[in-house]
């Protein structure tokens, strides 16, 4: 059973960088399948924001893509996130999930249980 | 950017079928994939490629997808089925993901 966890400051500044790690457990990312990570502003639906494969290859939501950057560390078992000039419309609970295959077009089949991040000064 | 759009709420007895929409141009022509969130919780994939089911996914779930709509059909709806829905797919002009707005779900 694949468990993903997330971690990362539960607050950040208006104009500064969020940043989240997914660790990873039961399964090495270094075998394949596409690693993403989803936002959901409360009371509001899902967001993606971009997937990544063990190589590095990533894809981005274009609306976010000029923000964004998602990375991956096999060696650590975890992909990051990090997300530049906040601002409170980035105030959300940030997911990871993995999805069902190694195609970054598929469902995702396994989800952490999520972090909220706070934008605040 | 293509658009996926859900009805806020629909409403069913208990026992009874309901059918949650998820409208897309053509989406017919595109694999949909279905989420369950229940309060506090991450979603669950309840659905995928239009009608298959997961391991562990009771029967009384299923989908179909045809032209511009997808639905997802709750069998015997029960008070544990009572949750937020979300519809998914692969936007191939794009090359993202897309999520639907979201429905929920009540048991009355």
């Amino acid at each position: 059973q694949v468990q993903l966890q997330e971690s990362g400051p539960g607050l950040v500044k208006p104009s500064e960088t969020l940043s989240l790690t997914c660790a990873v457990s039961d399964y090495s990312i270094s075998s394949g399948y596409y690693w993403g990570w989803i936002r959901q502003p409360p009371g509001k639906g899902l967001e993606w924001i971009g997937s990544i494969y063990h190589s590095g290859s990533t894809y981005y939501n274009p609306s976010l893509k000029s923000r964004v950057t998602i990375s991956v560390d096999t060696s650590k078992n975890q992909f990051s996130l990090k997300l530049s000039s906040v601002t409170a419309a980035d105030t959300a609970m940030y997911y990871c999930a993995r999805t069902d295959s190694s195609s970054w077009k598929r469902p995702f089949d396994y989800w952490g249980q999520g972090t909220l991040v706070t934008v605040s000064s | 950017s293509y658009v996926l759009t859900q009805p806020p709420s629909v409403s069913v007895a208990p026992g009874q079928t309901a059918r949650i929409t998820c409208g897309g141009y053509n989406i017919g022509s595109k694999s949909v994939h279905w989420y369950q969130q229940k309060p506090g919780q991450a979603p669950v994939l309840v659905v995928y490629d239009d009608s298959e089911r997961p391991s562990g996914i009771p029967e009384r779930f299923s989908g179909s997808n045809s032209g511009n709509t997808a639905t997802l059909t709750i069998s015997r709806v029960e008070a544990g089925d009572e949750a937020d829905y979300y519809c998914h797919v692969w936007d191939s002009s794009s090359d993202h993901c897309v999520f639907g707005g979201g429905t929920k779900l009540t048991v009355l």
